[in-house]
């Protein structure tokens, strides 16, 4: 079984401060991948960052980086100099459709105050 | 291009009409999958289609039925909904269905059923 678990349902940043979104997550299968997805208020899921099980660095795109910690089982999100545009739900989430698998967390709001 | 489009935006249907949603994508991809998702939760996997077969059905009711007539096109069509269908509904493709694709999403069909 998968479970992903984001225990922040709200967070505030103030404008061109870092944030560190959690995530923590259970999964059975030895392989596997962590995502990161940004949705604002329009609906459309956006894919940030991506960090394989066997990655030995940590993952970085841009202002994202993922802070994984296997031995905890947390890829938590790093999102830095935050922008006005960077308020959305954002989503951890981990797939492995061919087995039937599509799992997201519960999701974090964030708000960027200016 | 990593765009994955969807029609209509938005669709308001009685419980008795027959409606379809439509997805399409140019990426090449081989996996295509629907998903729902309530406000303020996480979404949910419907379908999913690899290399044009419907592989993955999560016990979805009948009255939805998707359709992949080609590598490109995925559809889901709409019969007899329910009041509690009303959500937004989202497709998303990626190159295969292993653990290490991220999945692309549309811009999604706000469903409302009266």
């Amino acid at each position: 079984a998968q479970k992903i678990t984001q225990t922040q349902p709200g967070m505030f940043v103030q404008e061109k401060e870092a944030v560190t979104l959690d995530c923590t997550y259970d999964t059975s299968d030895p392989s596997y991948g962590l995502f990161w997805y940004k949705q604002p208020s329009s609906g459309e899921m956006i894919f940030l960052i991506y960090q394989g099980s066997y990655d030995q660095q940590n993952a970085t795109e841009g202002r994202y980086s993922l802070n994984f910690q296997k031995a905890r089982k947390s890829a938590n999100l790093v999102i830095s100099a935050s922008q006005l545009g960077d308020s959305a739900m954002y989503f951890c989430a981990t797939f492995n459709t061919n087995a039937g698998k599509s799992t997201f967390g519960d999701g974090t709001t964030l708000t960027v105050k200016p | 291009d990593t765009e994955v489009t969807q029609t209509p935006k938005h669709l308001v249907m009685g419980m008795t009409n027959k409606k379809s949603l439509k997805c399409e994508q140019h990426m090449g991809h081989r996996a295509m999958y629907w998903y729902k998702q309530k406000a303020k939760k996480p979404p949910e996997l419907m379908f999913v289609y690899s290399y044009e077969k419907l592989s993955i059905n999560e016990s979805v009711p009948s009255r939805f039925s998707p359709e992949c007539p080609n590598s490109s096109l995925l559809n889901l069509h709409l019969h007899a909904l329910q009041p509690e269908d009303s959500a937004l509904y989202l497709c998303a493709s990626s190159p295969g269905v292993a653990w290490v694709y991220e999945q692309y999403f549309g811009p999604g069909t706000r469903l409302t059923v009266t």
